[in-house]
């Protein structure tokens, strides 16, 4: 049963554009909401985190957005660069931590 | 300040055989965590482990599966009896002492990789 679903496998964008990489849950009881990014042969890195009683963190280039009604979460990434360029999966937590299947971004130089 | 270790990082083992997975957690964390990575899925929670104690093994499955975390050494991830289901990368991510254990940042290893022929 998966619990945090990510239902874009790859996505492509143009280098100074906009990426947004979306994230459904369908737990409500999930508090706090994260993603992280990963290089191929490397352990994820955490990128961005946001907690529940929040709808907007933002940090440098990354802004995470939270909708609870919707329980829909999304990262965006402005302006992307080809370094950018990884597998991101976000991640929720309740009494332990859910993670997506990822999303592979591509940007495009 | 090294990050989460772990060792081997690529482990090949036929089936029947015994595969022993390490991970040395950042300095000062006392947390540890295991997930399984299975080829086209998402990271799966294992198990969540302090020093000499197993806090939530939820995630493991009943047979075959063990984990531990002595008070002196690294984390081991024991697999008896590999079968070829068990071909996945196994990550490590470790955690300091905040006590809020779901919003602590958990900082991965480079995970093992396990080929079961």
């Amino acid at each position: 049963d998966q619990q945090v679903k990510q239902n874009s496998p790859s996505l492509s964008v143009q280098e100074g554009r906009i990426s947004i990489l979306n994230c459904d849950y369908t737990n409500s009881m999930f508090d706090y909401f994260l993603w992280y990014k990963k290089y191929p042969a490397e352990g994820p890195t955490f990128l961005i985190s946001i907690s529940s009683i929040k709808d907007k963190n933002e940090d440098g280039r990354f802004t995470v957005f939270l909708n609870k009604s919707a329980k829909h979460l999304s990262l965006h990434i402005v302006p992307s660069q080809p370094g950018d360029s990884a597998v991101y999966f976000c991640a929720a937590t309740g009494n332990q931590f859910y993670f997506g299947t990822g999303t592979s971004l591509t940007v495009i130089p | 300040n090294a990050g989460v270790m772990q060792n081997p990082r690529h482990l090949v083992r036929r089936r029947g055989q015994e595969a022993r997975l390490r991970c040395s957690p950042m300095k000062g964390h006392s947390h540890v965590y295991w997930y399984r990575q299975l080829p086209e899925e998402g990271l799966k929670f294992m198990v969540y482990l302090q020093k000499e104690n197993i806090i939530d093994e939820s995630g493991m499955p009943k047979e075959r599966f063990s984990a531990e975390f002595p008070k002196e050494g690294p984390s081991i991830l024991r697999i008896q009896q590999v079968v070829r289901g068990d071909s996945a990368a196994y990550f490590c991510a470790s955690s300091p002492v905040t006590g809020s254990r779901v919003t602590d940042t958990q900082y991965f290893g480079p995970g093992t990789r396990l080929t079961v022929l």
